[in-house]
């Protein structure tokens, strides 16, 4: 079946960078989407980047992927203490029938001043 | 442009009651997807609509959970009777191709 592993907890100082580390089961995923969730707030959609792609950078982000490991990572650059929040990696999965997501427990980055 | 909307952000409710939650998508949006996020948890879906038809709700308790999305615009949830494993974040997403999914803020739910 299908599933999606992260870390549940990151630590970082403000100014270092963050490094969010994701793996995925669906091989034939074709999406792989990081969502923001702030304290009671829904999910915000930050980055998403496409299977036949390494590497997407958006400003302060940057998705990387590793088709052969299923492995994707979300690099923060210059953390803020805004960017404190619960961090989700999805993938899209075509085992359903019309490429639902599948989300990861959440990796909780807290940053200290 | 409009976010999805969800009425209310939060619900208090004894077991057994029944509760019904609101979500009005993007303007435009055809799929509209209903999550649920217990404490801890990334969302599951819980169904899809295309329209104002179901594509997926293989993942619905469908003794207890129903939903509908008659005009194909605005669409609600219920659930009748709660019980308490039902506590979550009830989240509305719409999609406009399928590609990328918004999400409203969530409806709170707590069953006592």
């Amino acid at each position: 079946g299908e599933d999606v592993e992260q870390s549940l907890f990151l630590s970082v100082r403000e100014g270092d960078s963050s490094v969010i580390n994701c793996t995925y089961t669906d091989s034939s995923s074709t999406y792989l989407y990081w969502y923001k969730q702030e304290p009671g707030a829904g999910l915000q959609l930050l980055t998403y980047i496409f299977s036949n792609m390494d590497m997407k950078q958006d400003q302060r982000l940057t998705v990387l992927l590793n088709k052969k490991d299923k492995h994707l990572s979300l690099r923060i650059a210059d953390t803020q203490t805004g960017d404190s929040a619960i961090y989700f990696c999805a993938e899209r999965f075509y085992g359903g029938s019309q490429g639902n997501l599948i989300f990861g427990k959440g990796t909780k980055l807290s940053v200290k001043p | 442009e409009a976010g999805v909307a969800q009425s209310p952000r939060y619900k208090i409710i004894e077991k057994r009651q029944s509760v019904a939650f609101w979500c009005n998508p993007i303007s435009g949006h055809a799929t509209l997807y209903w999550y649920q996020q217990i404490l801890g948890q990334g969302p599951k879906l819980l169904i899809q609509f295309q329209n104002n038809g179901v594509v997926d709700d293989s993942q619905l308790p469908k003794d207890r959970f129903s939903a509908e999305r008659l005009k194909g615009v605005d669409s609600t949830l219920k659930i009748q009777p709660a019980k308490l494993e039902d506590s979550a974040v009830y989240l509305c997403a719409s999609s406009f191709g399928g590609e990328t999914q918004y999400f409203g803020p969530g409806t709170r739910l707590l069953v006592l």
